[in-house]
């Protein structure tokens, strides 16, 4: 079946603007993950849902940055007024479950580039 | 402090040589150790866990408490192994999140 799917692809902003990321986890999956990477740097959690509702938002770097999901499926990551070091490729993965008891499944990710 | 280390940006050997890939982890309880890769142009995927004790493509990994290592082995590299590698852990101090090491890009030289 279809995997975890994220648009856009690419993302260029001017700073200051407000960007929207999507995520499409695979169908069933009631766990979804956001994570950051950046150059060089390994996966940076940022936020953790279990159907609609987030249990887990403390790897959210500032108050800039905010999420939601909604009929436990789509996922929505906002930056509002991006700063350049926003820049990263920005991951979801979804599993059956939480708790790690099971298997992460990455989307393409979002490469955001904030000029 | 909860923390996955991967000493090593780069790992170069030649097809037919043993690979191996090294992480250490700082952790106060009892962690659940992951190895992603992501081979060129493609997703982030699991390729082992310490629970499951399977040898995926050749790989294992085994769970050292006392050297808090879960270093990465395969005894005879092959150039589809070249990509990226990740050592990872969760455990109840990281409320189950994934804590990613920075990665290891390895290549297998012809």
């Amino acid at each position: 079946g279809a995997g975890v799917s994220q648009s856009p692809s690419n993302k260029v902003t001017e700073k200051g603007k407000d960007v929207e990321l999507r995520c499409d986890p695979i169908s069933g999956h009631t766990a979804l993950y956001w994570y950051r990477q950046s150059l060089g740097q390994g996966l940076e959690f940022l936020i953790y849902f279990q159907g609609n509702s987030a249990p887990d938002k403390s790897g959210l770097p500032s108050d800039r940055f905010s999420a939601e999901r909604t009929g436990g499926s789509v996922s929505t990551l906002t930056i509002q007024r991006t700063q350049q070091e926003d820049s990263a490729v920005y991951l979801c993965a979804s599993s059956l479950g939480g708790m790690n008891l099971y298997e992460q499944y990455f989307g393409p990710g979002t490469r955001l580039t904030v000029t | 402090a909860q923390r996955v280390t991967q000493p090593e940006k780069l790992l170069s050997v030649f097809k037919g040589a043993p690979v191996e890939l090294k992480c250490n982890y700082s952790y106060s309880g009892s962690p659940e150790l992951f190895w992603y890769v992501q081979y060129s142009r493609q997703r982030l995927q699991l390729l082992l866990r310490h629970i499951s004790r399977e040898s995926i493509k050749g790989f294992t990994a085994d769970l050292n408490k006392g050297e808090t290592s879960f270093h990465l082995k395969k005894p005879f590299a092959q150039e589809e192994d070249s990509a990226m590698y990740y050592c990872a852990l969760s455990g109840m101090d990281s409320n189950y999140q994934l804590i990613w090491g920075a990665g290891t890009k390895l290549i297998i030289k012809p």
